[in-house]
């Protein structure tokens, strides 16, 4: 069965910094990837999602990810946070082959604080 | 065109009684999956449904809780003489057809079980 790690569970920027949260799956291949965010109270948005292909993928809010298979991670990347991006980051892995059946397997998540 | 919608938003249940958490899914989505977050915890994967069929409840406790999703209206996951440990957010996603499509989450149940 596939697994997501999480390995930072809150990490603290200053506004205007870059930012990397990471994500480690385990799974026997290649599994679908994607990153949600939560703000508070609210429900999941995805930011970006990895299926094949070029793996440095672009999502929205200016974030980006990088699949690398050899370090089986894929963390989320942004060049410079505004406050308005403090909410929980989940990683989540699909099974590609369990076409018909899309569940996702999220991480624990990553809270992230910005500060001034 | 409204995104999924959950309700009610917050729940507050006896130990004992009986929860039901309603979603209603995206226009055009048929198929809908449930998700329970505990404290401090990721989502965890309930139960995959398409209308009037259970395709996946691998992920739901097999005593007290099921599903549904009828042919009309919302889908509703029910939980009966709950107890403190079902305490936690569950939220509903839906999505317009097979094949890995982004999931539209709603905003989520937050039941407190007392």
């Amino acid at each position: 069965a596939q697994s997501v790690t999480q390995p930072d569970i809150h990490i603290t920027v200053s506004e205007g910094a870059s930012l990397e949260l990471r994500c480690n799956y385990s799974y026997g291949a290649t599994p679908y990837l994607f990153w949600y965010v939560q703000s508070p109270g609210q429900g999941l948005q995805l930011l970006l999602k990895y299926f094949s292909g070029d793996t440095l993928v672009q999502g929205i809010k200016g974030f980006e990810a990088e699949f690398k298979r050899s370090q089986s991670s894929f963390n989320l990347r942004k060049p410079s946070v505004h406050w308005s991006d403090a909410a929980e980051y989940f990683c989540a892995v699909g099974d590609p082959a369990n076409f018909g059946n899309e569940k996702l397997t999220f991480g624990t998540g990553t809270r992230l604080t910005i500060i001034p | 065109n409204a995104g999924v919608m959950q309700n009610p938003r917050h729940l507050v249940r006896r130990r004992g009684q009986e929860a039901r958490l309603r979603c209603s899914p995206m226009k055009g989505h048929s198929h809908v999956y449930w998700y329970r977050q505990l404290p401090e915890e990721g989502l965890k994967f309930m139960v995959y449904l398409q209308k009037e069929n259970i395709i996946d409840e691998s992920g739901m406790p097999k005593e007290r809780f099921s599903a549904e999703f009828p042919k009309e209206g919302p889908s509703i996951l029910r939980i009966q003489q709950v107890v403190r440990g079902d305490s936690a957010a569950y939220f509903c996603a839906s999505s317009p057809t097979e094949g890995y499509n982004e999931q539209f989450f709603g905003p989520g149940t937050r039941l407190t079980v007392l």
